[in-house]
């Protein structure tokens, strides 16, 4: 069975370019999370998907940032224009839905450089 | 306060030394925890995960303390292999799994 991949792994932009980040979940995973970690700092919650809908965007740092999971399947993260502080790891994860103790599988991440 | 907080290290111990982590919750309402391990440039990676009193899996043991919201990871006979950070993870939100709260890690480096 694929695990969560996202693409592409690396990415170098300048400041004010546009970056869609990609992530596929596992196969019928309802949920889908995407995370961040800047330089030095703790990994952090961006927002949460249920299938399509967006369940908690509460992380999302600004409006730069738009996250899509159309039909419920992959989902993108757009940053526009993108700033020197968006730098950093993005990570998403899926999960099965169940309870509590249902493990969260995390893709490999792209690591973002705004220059 | 953080809600979730972990002691950074970097823990530098030798080959079959035993090396504990602690972490520290805020969210009483918590109710499962987990430890992931990451490898330098790699993706999380559940180690265990806590939901009663305590969990052992081989050379590893979470235990956890609700009464002062602590989580720990015990390793004994620790292993070269075992050099990687260590994440606490505590689920919040509404339902208790809305979120993953990560901890900042702890570094371990098991060395000959």
């Amino acid at each position: 069975e694929a695990g969560v991949t996202q693409f592409p792994s690396h990415s170098v932009i300048e400041k004010g370019q546009t970056v869609t980040l990609r992530c596929d979940p596992i196969s019928g995973h309802d949920n889908l999370y995407w995370y961040r970690r800047v330089m030095g700092k703790e990994i952090k919650f961006l927002l949460h998907f249920v299938k399509e809908s967006k369940q908690d965007e509460s992380g999302m740092p600004n409006n730069r940032f738009l996250a899509e999971r159309t039909g419920g399947t992959y989902s993108t993260l757009k940053v526009q224009p993108a700033e020197l502080e968006d730098s950093g790891v993005y990570f998403c994860a899926s999960r099965r839905t169940g309870n509590q103790n249902t493990e969260a599988f995390f893709g490999q991440g792209t690591r973002l450089t705004v220059v | 306060r953080k809600e979730v907080e972990q002691d950074p290290g970097p823990f530098n111990v030798p080959e079959g030394a035993t090396v504990a982590f602690n972490c520290t919750y805020s969210n009483s309402a918590s109710q499962s925890f987990f430890w992931y391990r990451q490898d330098c440039r790699k993706e999380p990676k559940l180690l265990m995960s806590v939901y009663s009193s305590g969990n052992e899996d081989g050379r590893f043991t979470a235990q956890l303390n609700r009464a002062s919201q602590y989580i720990s990871l015990l390793i004994r006979d620790s292993k070269l292999s075992d050099s990687a950070t260590y994440l606490c993870v505590v689920p919040s939100g509404a339902g208790g799994y809305n979120k993953l709260i990560f901890g900042a890690g702890t570094r371990l480096a098991v060395h000959p």
